[in-house]
């Protein structure tokens, strides 16, 4: 069964820095490329930043350019977004997601909640 | 405002057909293939339609899509009170380099 698990969201100051990660199991982590993905409360969905598959190539929405790092680790089936400098508009909730550039499908994560706020 | 279209509501009764539409350009649509989503209330979105037309496994076939030039299409036939939901197009955008999301359709069952 096809998991993607995140983690690591929670309360922050403005300012302030967050890591979240991404387990990955029950399909070939390596073969599939990523992207996070979040909706903030009340909202759409908004693609944040994707990662090609052996880590190349790495691209990101305008909106976090420059603060936000995605990054991946095939030994560990695992995705990162490592996310600095945080606004109170980027309160949402942020989603993993995997996709097969061949079979075309792509699966995705039960989404973990990042609140900015003082 | 999304590069990509879709009307903000749509409605139907039981057992009806409902169409949503989803509109965008030759960097997304016009040159990618189509995803839509369902998500309902407080749960992560769920994959419907990958491929423009496939559906995954478990998918009931009620569930369609199409893809026309700059435009898609899902289908719900046979309409549930259960598919009740947000519903969202995306298409990788050659221009953004990333996936584009449509602003979402809420479907109410009447």
């Amino acid at each position: 069964e096809v998991q993607l698990v995140e983690s690591g969201g929670g309360l922050v100051q403005p300012g302030g820095s967050l890591r979240l990660s991404c387990a990955a199991s029950g399909f070939t982590f390596s073969t599939y490329s990523m992207n996070w993905v979040r909706q903030a409360p009340g909202k759409g969905l908004e693609w944040v930043s994707h990662i090609g598959i052996s880590g190349s190539p790495i691209y990101y929405a305008d909106a976090v350019k420059g603060r936000f790092t995605i990054s991946g680790d095939n030994s560990k089936n695992s995705l990162y977004l490592q996310m600095n400098s945080l606004r109170a508009e980027d309160t949402a909730v942020y989603y993993c997601t995997a996709y097969s550039t061949s079979s075309l499908i792509e699966f995705w994560g039960q989404g973990t909640l990042v609140t900015v706020s003082s | 405002q999304s590069v990509v279209t879709q009307p903000p509501s749509a409605s139907g009764t039981p057992g009806q057909r409902v169409t949503i539409s989803c509109s965008g350009s030759s960097s997304n649509i016009g040159s990618n293939t189509v995803n839509w989503y369902q998500q309902l209330p407080g749960t992560a979105p769920k994959l419907l339609i990958y491929n423009n037309n496939q559906r995954p496994s478990g998918v009931p076939d009620r569930f369609s899509g199409s893809k026309s030039g700059t435009s898609a299409s899902l289908a719900i036939s046979g309409l549930q009170s259960e598919d009740e939901a947000d519903y969202y197009c995306a298409a990788w955008d050659d221009s953004l380099h990333g996936p584009v999301f449509g602003g979402g359709t809420k479907l109410t069952v009447l």
